[in-house]
């Protein structure tokens, strides 16, 4: 069975601080989706990662960066000099490579962030 | 171009009734997906509907349905309402073309149950 656990329920820094939110998930296929949402208070999930299972190369986008390590089953997410406006609830997500699934998305419980300033 | 639209962004019911609840995805999309969240159980998945069919539902009683429409919006019902059904009631549109992609959401529907 697919499952997403994000064990940091949650979280608090101040600003520009570094912060790491760990993600690790379980799944039996070989082929997988693994994703990260924001939602901040206005209550929309906002998209900010999509990794397939045979691409482990680390990511950064910004203040932003992703490590994926399949031999721990981990996606952790890096918000480097963090600050206020990522005050949020950040999703780990998974998802089976069938068409017919593409929507049913895994997700994890949510870790919320408050940056302090 | 416009994001999903969820309507109402908040509706308050008693325990018993129905509600419906709208949403219309971005233009172009033709896939639309229903997630519930609560404190308690988190995000999960409801339902999606493609090109009017129910493609692929979760495990949520038959209370709960859908529909879509041939413009794409789709509707979401919940009938004798429970305590329990309180929850933020989210819409995603998904690009066409390749699974996986990202989902869109909306800001959802506040669904209070008294």
């Amino acid at each position: 069975a697919q499952k997403v656990t994000q064990a940091q329920t949650e979280i608090s820094v101040v600003e520009k601080e570094d912060v790491t939110l760990d993600c690790v998930y379980e799944t039996r296929d070989t082929t997988y989706y693994l994703f990260w949402y924001k939602q901040p208070p206005s209550g929309e999930l906002v998209f900010l990662i999509r990794r397939n299972s045979f691409d482990e190369q680390n990511e950064i986008s910004g203040r932003y960066s992703w490590n994926f390590q399949k031999s721990t089953s981990s996606f952790n997410f890096t918000i480097t000099a963090s600050q206020v406006v990522d005050s949020a609830v950040y999703f780990c997500a998974l998802s089976e490579d069938w068409y017919s699934s593409a929507s049913k998305i895994i997700f994890g419980s949510g870790t919320r962030l408050s940056i302090r300033p | 171009k416009a994001g999903v639209t969820q309507t109402p962004r908040y509706l308050i019911k008693t325990r018993g009734q129905q509600v419906t609840l709208s949403c219309s995805p971005i233009s172009g999309h033709r896939s639309v997906s229903w997630y519930q969240q609560t404190p308690g159980q988190g995000l999960q998945f409801l339902f999606e509907y493609f090109s009017e069919t129910q493609r692929n539902k979760g495990n949520f009683p038959g209370r709960f349905s859908g529909r879509q429409f041939s413009n794409s919006r789709s509707e979401m019902n919940v009938s004798t309402l429970e305590l329990g059904d309180s929850a933020l009631y989210l819409c995603a549109s998904r690009p066409p073309g390749q699974p996986n992609e990202k989902l869109f959401f909306g800001s959802g529907t506040q669904l209070s149950v008294l």
